[in-house]
């Protein structure tokens, strides 16, 4: 258990709608991190957030959006979903102090099919 | 997005045998990870290298950072049945002021009984 907890652990929905995924990081941790992980891309990453402001954006959509709120747990949203969005979203945190030594831990992972 | 040239792409082994697989890359990175992932899981760090050249273990695992800081390697010796999943190298550095972590495509290991 790396401390981080995603809900939900499963979601379906259809094409067009919006979702929102949740992200707690470990205790102490100020970092969150979103990944997306498909079949044929792997594990890609969209977004970090440092203490509730935006860090780095990588290859995150438009159509997808996140936050950080002052307790530290982040969202992740999903809005005009495509069949292509279905994948594995998976959620790290990190101390975020110490560049070069500052180690992500892994959530569990939301699995998101959309239909 | 930019990725690691990670391989094998797959091992079928047999169990007690050691395994081996390693992560190239044209870009310098300050940290090389390794990680396994279980099916429906998230990936678990098992080993971390900050240093250039730094050889570190963790039980049966040994990982090493390569001299040019542009690949790295991931031992297991003795394999069993639990080492079996996806085991995927991160590089990590600084970029922007934030860090950025690319991974590799994964090794999907095999362990025969």
């Amino acid at each position: 258990d790396s401390g981080v907890t995603q809900t939900p652990k499963h979601l379906i929905t259809a094409t067009g709608q919006r979702v929102t995924l949740r992200c707690s990081p470990r205790s102490g941790d100020l970092s969150v991190y979103w990944y997306q992980q498909s079949l044929d891309q792997g594990l890609q990453f969209l977004i970090q957030y440092y203490n509730g402001e935006e860090r780095a954006k990588g290859n995150i959509l438009e159509r997808f959006s996140a936050q950080q709120f002052p307790d530290l747990h982040s969202e992740l949203n999903l809005s005009s979903l495509e069949l292509g969005d279905s994948a594995l979203y998976f959620c790290a945190s990190s101390v975020g102090l110490t560049p070069g030594t500052d180690t992500q831990y892994f959530g569990p992972g939301t699995r998101l099919t959309v239909l | 997005g930019q990725q690691l040239n990670q391989s094998p792409q797959s091992m079928f082994i047999q169990e007690g045998e050691d395994v081996s697989m390693n992560c190239t890359s044209s870009s310098i990175f300050n940290t090389w990870l390794w990680y396994k992932q279980d099916p429906g899981e998230g990936p678990v760090l098992l080993i971390a290298l900050y240093k250039a050249g730094e050889l570190t273990s963790n039980g049966r695992l040994t990982a090493q950072f390569g001299i040019t800081r542009k690949d790295s390697f991931l031992n297991i010796s003795a394999s069993i049945p639990s080492d079996v999943g996806i085991y995927f190298c991160a590089g990590q550095k600084t970029q922007g002021g934030s860090e950025k972590l690319v991974f590799g495509k994964g090794t999907k290991l095999t362990v025969n009984p």
